[in-house]
C-alpha cells in the first residue's frame, strides 16, 4: 500500500519567515496531493490540494509543488504569521479495494514565533 | 449547511461499557471513513466505506465496528470498552472530487 513520509516533525519560524514541508510518497500511481491544517482542537481542514498533472499551485500565501518523478511535494507557507501555527498533514490518494483513501504523513507541527 | 456532524462531542465511559458514536453528513458523498488521532498526532485510519453495504477495515487494528445502512450515516461501536481505547475518533467523508471533509471528532475517554 501506500506510505507517506512527512518532514520535519516539528518546526517553529519566525513571523514573516517562510516555512517548507516536505512528504515522500510510495505509490506511482497515486494522483492527488492535499494538505490539511490542524489547530488545537479543532478539526482538520483542507488547506491547498494537488493533482499530478500539475506541477505547482498558489493561493495567497500557500503553494505546493509536486515531483513526480521523485514521488516528494512539499508545502510552501510565505510571510507566516502566528495564526499559521498548527499541525499540518500531508496526504497521497491511493485506490484499494475498489475505491479509494487517503495516507497521511505523520504531520509538522508548525509554529510561528513572534 | 452542508456538513459532518459527529456526537457526542465528549464521551467518558467506564471499562466493559458499549458504546456507539455517531457520524452523519449532509454533503451527498459516497464514501466515509474513521480515523482515531491523539491530539494533534499521526491519523490513524480505522474503517472506511465506499458506500451502502461497504466496509473494510483500515491500517490500524481496532476492536471496533461498523455499519452502512444509509448513505449518509456510518456509527462507530465499541463493543466493550478500555481504557486503551481513550483517543479522539474523527469521521470524515469524501465525494467525486477525493478531498475529506472531517467531523469536529468525538473525544473518548475510557476509565
Amino acid at each position: 500500500g501506500e506510505n507517506v513520509e512527512q518532514h520535519p516533525s516539528t518546526l517553529s519560524v519566525q513571523e514573516g519567515d517562510s516555512a517548507v514541508i516536505k512528504c515522500t510518497y510510495s505509490d506511482s500511481a497515486s494522483n492527488y496531493f492535499p494538505w490539511y491544517k490542524q489547530e488545537l482542537g479543532k478539526r482538520p481542514q483542507l488547506i491547498i490540494d494537488i493533482r499530478s498533472n500539475v506541477g505547482e499551485k498558489k493561493d495567497q500565501r500557500i503553494a505546493v509543488t509536486l515531483n513526480k518523478t521523485a514521488k516528494h511535494f512539499s508545502l510552501h507557507i510565505t510571510e507566516t504569521q502566528p495564526e499559521d501555527s498548527a499541525v499540518y498533514f500531508c496526504a497521497a490518494l491511493s485506490w484499494a479495494g475498489g475505491g479509494n483513501k487517503l495516507t497521511f504523513g505523520t504531520g509538522t507541527q508548525l509554529k510561528v514565533e513572534l | 449547511e452542508a456538513d459532518i456532524y459527529q456526537t457526542p462531542r465528549y464521551l467518558v465511559i467506564g471499562t466493559g461499557k458499549k458504546i456507539t458514536l455517531e457520524c452523519s453528513q449532509t454533503m451527498g458523498h459516497d464514501k466515509m471513513y474513521w480515523y482515531q488521532q491523539d491530539p494533534g498526532m499521526e491519523l490513524h485510519l480505522i474503517h472506511y466505506s465506499y458506500g451502502v453495504n461497504s466496509t473494510e477495515k483500515g491500517d490500524l487494528s481496532s476492536e471496533s465496528t461498523v455499519s452502512r445502512i444509509r448513505t449518509e450515516h456510518f456509527p462507530l461501536t465499541l463493543e466493550s470498552a478500555r481504557p486503551s481505547h481513550t483517543s479522539q475518533y474523527l469521521c470524515a467523508s469524501a465525494g467525486s472530487n477525493y478531498g475529506y471533509t472531517f467531523g469536529s471528532g468525538t473525544r473518548l475517554t475510557v476509565v
